[in-house]
């Protein structure tokens, strides 16, 4: 089975723009989480999407949202990026309720 | 939310037995405990997870005393290729406030 699938791997952007990252779940996996992982503050959890509703979400400011499509793939977006943005965003997914989650690669986010 | 704490780092030999432990004096009757192996830029791998007493599969063993404040990863001879981070979870496994703490650094020798 494949796993948790993420793209693109890296990205560079510089301050102001916006950024979409996106993420594919397991097969059958109806939660995705996403985390944003800095040397600073370590792993810190964004949002949790489930059958397309986002059920949790982290203390993070309005600049970062997300979305989940109907076949359970997850979008990430940041606006008006800043240099502290910067970090490994990672999904992660599971089937919905108490359950292990298993983690994608990442995306390696530069902003310039 | 159970609140946990790790030793910042840890070095052992290969071939040895490396046994990380992990505090958490407030963990909720319906929490479990997961284990997670990060290397450097790449995410989180699910090592192994349990609720009470011992749990083994192919690659660790994970003890939980009956009071479960505590528990403790173990990896049998390790090899160079285990240096990672070695993140311990308790509570929901995922999602719903995951807090991930600072996690053990695992450094493994020649």
């Amino acid at each position: 089975k494949a796993g948790v699938t993420q793209t693109p791997r890296y990205l560079i952007k510089t301050r102001g723009q916006q950024v979409t990252l996106s993420c594919s779940p397991i097969s059958g996996h109806r939660s995705v989480s996403w985390y944003q992982q800095t040397p600073g503050q370590g792993l810190q959890f964004l949002f949790e999407y489930f059958s397309e509703t986002q059920r949790n979400k982290g203390n993070f400011p309005g600049r970062f949202s997300g979305r989940q499509f109907s076949n359970s793939r997850s979008e990430m977006n940041v606006s008006t990026l800043e240099l502290g943005d910067s970090a490994l965003y990672l999904c992660a997914s599971k089937r919905g309720g108490v359950e292990t989650q298993y983690f994608g690669p990442g995306t390696r986010l530069l902003v310039l | 939310l159970a609140k946990t704490t790790q030793p910042i780092s840890m070095d052992s030999y290969e071939g040895q037995e490396v046994n990380i432990t992990c505090s958490h004096n407030n963990i909720a009757t319906n929490d479990y405990i997961t284990w997670y192996q990060q290397f450097p830029s790449q995410g989180p791998r699910f090592i192994i997870q349990g609720y009470k007493t011992k749990v083994t599969n192919e690659v660790a063993s994970l003890f939980i005393p009956a009071d479960r404040k505590s528990s403790t990863l173990s990896l049998p001879r390790v090899s160079l290729s285990d240096t990672a981070v070695y993140y311990c979870l308790v509570g929901d496994t995922g999602g719903f406030k995951t807090i991930f703490g600072a996690g053990t650094r695992l450094f493994v020798k020649a």
